[in-house]
């Protein structure tokens, strides 16, 4: 059973626009929220994080929104460039450092 | 440089033959971790570990084996490997404890098939 859920499989976005990938979970003791970031042929990095006492936190372009009591937190990508295109994991933290991943959505941003 | 490594990068092998994939960061990291990536499945744990000789099961721990007898290294043994065990593996190491968030540092994957 997937812990944390991930959607959409698949997005294809125009250079410039806004990218949206979204999570949801249902296991209230996760206590840390991370995105990872996955180019091909390459293991995953850590985009950005935020914990559940936050609502939002921004790095640069990228954006975490995070709803606690919808138990839902997602990705936006501002101004998305051809280089952005990869694989994104959305994750959350159980006790100790476990991190349970979502199915991954693999992004590409046309030129 | 700050790294972990996989060895070997890519292996084809047939069903019920041993095989070890090896593990190592240089961070002196307590906390290691094994992951396998199938499409649409993202990336499931199989087994982690929290110090050296403290070993546990993650989510998907079947077929598999680990030691952990140096901090460093981390190896994932599979002793019978089977067809649906052909998958994309990765390690992972990060430090434990204090401040709130501890961020993962992914190899660069080991691609098995098994046939």
């Amino acid at each position: 059973q997937q812990q944390v859920k991930q959607s959409p499989q698949s997005l294809i976005v125009q250079k410039g626009g806004i990218s949206i990938i979204n999570c949801a979970y249902e296991n209230t003791a996760f206590d840390y929220f991370p995105w990872y970031q996955q180019f091909p042929g390459k293991g995953p990095a850590l985009l950005i994080a935020i914990r559940p006492d936050v609502s939002e936190k921004k790095e640069g372009r990228f954006t975490i929104s995070f709803n606690k009591s919808a138990k839902q937190f997602s990705l936006h990508i501002m101004d998305s460039q051809p280089g952005d295109s990869a694989t994104y994991f959305c994750a959350a933290r159980t006790s100790g450092s476990r991190l349970t991943f979502g199915e991954g959505t693999q992004l590409t941003v046309n030129p | 440089e700050a790294q972990v490594t996989q060895n070997p990068r890519y292996l084809i092998t047939v069903t019920g033959k041993k095989l070890t994939v090896t593990c190592s960061q240089n961070m002196n990291h307590e906390y290691m971790s094994w992951y396998r990536q199938d499409p649409g499945l993202g990336l499931r744990q199989i087994y982690y570990s929290m110090n050296v000789e403290v070993t546990d099961k993650g989510d998907v721990p079947e077929g598999y084996k680990v030691s952990r007898k140096e901090k460093r290294n981390f190896p994932l043994i599979l002793e019978s490997p089977s067809p649906n065990q052909t998958s994309l593996y990765f390690c992972a190491s990060g430090p434990l404890g204090p401040p709130w968030y501890n961020e993962q540092f992914f190899g660069p994957g080991t691609r098995l098939t098994v046939l």
